[in-house]
């Protein structure tokens, strides 16, 4: 059964560090999501991506946050300059539509 | 107030027992998903419903658009179905794409 799939599993950067979470999604799929949930909470969305550009963010991904998909397969999520509350659970998450999305198994961000 | 609540934060429950975990929403949706999110945090989406009643094995789910609320529901609960179980909706923009919007989830706990 097709996967989302994301690297690395665990990702350890220092406070002010820029950080890269890939992730390949599901390859017919067309929409293309980040979540996040920080140790505790609920999960939150970040911000969907469709036709190569942003379709929809939300209040947490500001302009330390961007997206890109450089190639046909990856979807990646930079944060520019990390904080210790940046620290949590990153989901990637692919749909054929809006509805009925695939989430990957989460990369754990620890920013020290 | 959350747009999406779920009740019980915290369940218990014996092996073999059958098990019900709710959730009310107050938005317009176009569907609503429930996951399961392990100790490991990686997350798998169990159900996506818009109407009706959807059944997997043991597990079944149940939603009331008229009265926004969902249930699922687990027969013959196993220590394994023990993991954080997590209800989504997915907003009705009119649209074809939209982000989820997370309940806190369901912490069960099954005992041999």
């Amino acid at each position: 059964e097709p996967e989302v799939t994301q690297t690395p599993s665990h990702q350890v950067t220092q406070m002010g560090q820029e950080v890269i979470l890939r992730c390949v999604p599901i390859s017919n799929h067309l929409y293309f999501y980040w979540y996040r949930q920080i140790l505790g909470q609920k999960v939150e969305f970040l911000v969907s991506f469709y036709n190569n550009e942003i379709s929809e963010k939300s209040e947490i991904f500001d302009d330390q946050f961007s997206v890109e998909r450089p190639d046909g397969s990856n979807f990646t999520l930079k944060i520019r300059s990390t904080k210790l509350e940046d620290s949590a659970m990153y989901f990637c998450a692919s749909s054929v539509r809006g509805p009925g999305q695939y989430f990957g198994p989460g990369t754990r961000l620890t920013v020290t | 107030k959350n747009e999406v609540e779920q009740s019980p934060q915290n369940l218990t429950a014996q092996e073999g027992e059958f098990i019900t975990i709710n959730c009310s929403y107050s938005v317009g949706i176009s569907a609503l998903h429930w996951l399961q999110q392990h100790p490991g945090g990686g997350i798998v989406s169990l159900f996506m419903l818009s109407s009706g009643k959807k059944k997997h094995g043991r597990l079944i789910a149940t939603i009331n658009i008229q009265e926004k609320h969902s249930s699922l529901h687990i027969t013959a609960s196993h220590p394994r179905d023990s993991a954080v179980y997590i209800c989504a909706v997915k907003k009705n923009y009119g649209g074809s794409q939209g982000n989820l919007i997370f309940g806190k989830g369901t912490k069960l706990s099954v005992k041999p």
